[in-house]
């Protein structure tokens, strides 16, 4: 059974950092690209970041670019997502997921998704 | 990046109905389109792949259909469990994108 099972969140303040984790099991998780949601409180899906199961190729949001650092331990079977600078507009719900296809980094749907992990952004 | 417009924003059905839910991309996509469905305070969960593919799982009364620009989703015999919020998704090109969501409430 695939499980997602994301870390990290908890209450920071603007200019803060914090590191979510998501730890795999249940596929094989150096095979799959892996992505980061998230979702403001009310609001809709906003796409983060993805990293290839090779860690060879990563994309970002512009609105998160030059401050978050997506990365992958293959070894540990963990993806993780470095937020620097953080903002109040960062605050959401981060969720971790992977893709439906071998191989593939961007061009493919989410079959799996994490429960979620909260980032509050807040002096 | 490409805009995704999804109609209308939420909708009033009754069990047993047939809804429709409609998706517009910015440019064309293809067939780049995925359907999610996310209950309150849960995860999202994919319906539809490719536009119009069923994943596994998901009951057959959920159809996709559509390619370029225009998409559909129709979900027939409403159920309760069918209360939550929907999104289509591009996967066409980076940044991925989503559509705001249609909020389904069952009358």
């Amino acid at each position: 059974e695939v499980q997602l099972l994301e870390s990290g969140g908890g209450l920071v303040q603007p200019g803060g950092s914090l590191r979510l984790s998501c730890a795999a099991s249940g596929f094989s998780f150096r095979d799959y690209a892996m992505h980061w949601v998230r979702q403001a409180p009310g609001k809709g899906l906003e796409w983060v970041s993805v990293i290839s199961g090779s860690s060879a190729s990563t994309y970002y949001a512009d609105s998160v670019k030059g401050r978050f650092t997506v990365s992958r331990d293959n070894s540990k079977k963990t993806l993780y997502l470095q937020m620097n600078s953080l903002r109040a507009e960062d605050t959401a719900v981060y969720y971790c997921a992977k893709v439906f296809s071998i191989a593939v980094v961007t061009d493919d749907a989410f079959d799996f998704w994490g429960q979620g992990t909260m980032v509050t952004v807040s002096a | 990046d490409i805009q995704m417009t999804q109609s209308p924003p939420s909708l009033s059905a009754s069990v047993g109905d047939r809804v429709t839910i409609t998706c517009r991309a910015g440019q064309s996509i293809s067939t780049f389109l995925n359907w999610y469905k996310q209950k309150p305070g849960k995860a999202p969960n994919l319906l539809i792949y490719a536009a119009s593919s069923l994943q596994s799982g998901v009951p057959s009364r959920f159809r996709g259909s559509g390619s370029g620009t225009d998409f559909t989703l129709t979900i027939t015999n409403l159920q309760p469990d069918d209360l939550a919020t929907y999104y289509c998704q591009q996967s066409y090109s980076s940044p991925l994108t989503f559509g705001g969501g249609t909020k389904l409430e069952i009358k």
